[in-house]
């Protein structure tokens, strides 16, 4: 099992459309949680931190749930600037660093 | 903006010819980190580093090394270039620790031919 896994997508949604993504993790014991937004052939840019009891920044809300392991990223009122490809990072305990999963591409459509 | 400039932007080189990628920030952060990125991988670390003359191996570290002898700059070297080490390289600073968040440079497209 990946350490940290999502959902490739595409997900195709209409603009001012709500969407969801999720992001598993496999280490109970993992304490930092991030979203980044990468864009096609730029770097990744931090989104947001996630904390535990959930945050929201403008229309985006990050959540995490311990018990299942997962943290999601909610965005509501999509715009066309949103489509870009959105990375969950999970911290490794083990290993002391930061674990990236492979992205969730996200296209908002007119 | 975290002050992080990579360079060169794009290289096209051949096989077993030697390369090196410079990674240049100006706000005197501790740790630097660098990545690449594949399609079907998350950002992989190569190697990192805690400061000056400190540093440590990543999770796909064979085949590279790395040099930090100022602060500002961090030096990631492919000995002998390989097709299998074409992909996107990604440097980044963090502030406060390895658990903490990350801010890339525009990152690198290496070719190796």
């Amino acid at each position: 099992r990946k350490e940290v896994e999502q959902d490739p997508g595409p997900f195709n949604v209409p603009e001012g459309a709500t969407v969801a993504f999720n992001c598993t993790y496999s280490n109970s014991a993992s304490q930092s949680f991030f979203w980044y937004r990468q864009d096609c052939r730029k770097e990744p840019k931090l989104l947001m931190s996630v904390y535990s009891s959930g945050n929201e920044d403008g229309r985006f809300t990050a959540q995490l749930n311990r018990a299942s392991q997962y943290i999601s990223l909610l965005i509501r009122d999509s715009k066309l600037s949103d489509s870009a490809t959105y990375l969950c990072v999970v911290n490794s305990p083990l290993a002391d660093k930061l674990i990236f999963g492979t992205g969730t591409r996200l296209q908002v459509f007119p | 903006d975290a002050g992080i400039t990579q360079s060169p932007r794009h290289k096209v080189t051949e096989t077993g010819t030697p390369v090196t990628l410079r990674c240049h920030q100006t706000e005197n952060h501790r740790y630097m980190y660098w990545y690449r990125q594949d399609p079907g991988h998350g950002l992989r670390l190569i190697h990192y580093s805690y400061g000056v003359k400190d540093t440590d191996k990543g999770e796909v570290s064979d085949g590279y090394s790395v040099s930090r002898s100022k602060t500002e700059d961090f030096l990631l070297t492919l000995e002998s270039a390989t097709s299998s080490q074409t992909s996107v390289y990604f440097c980044a600073i963090s502030v406060g620790g390895t658990n903490e968040k990350l801010f890339f440079g525009s990152g690198t497209q290496l070719s190796v031919l």
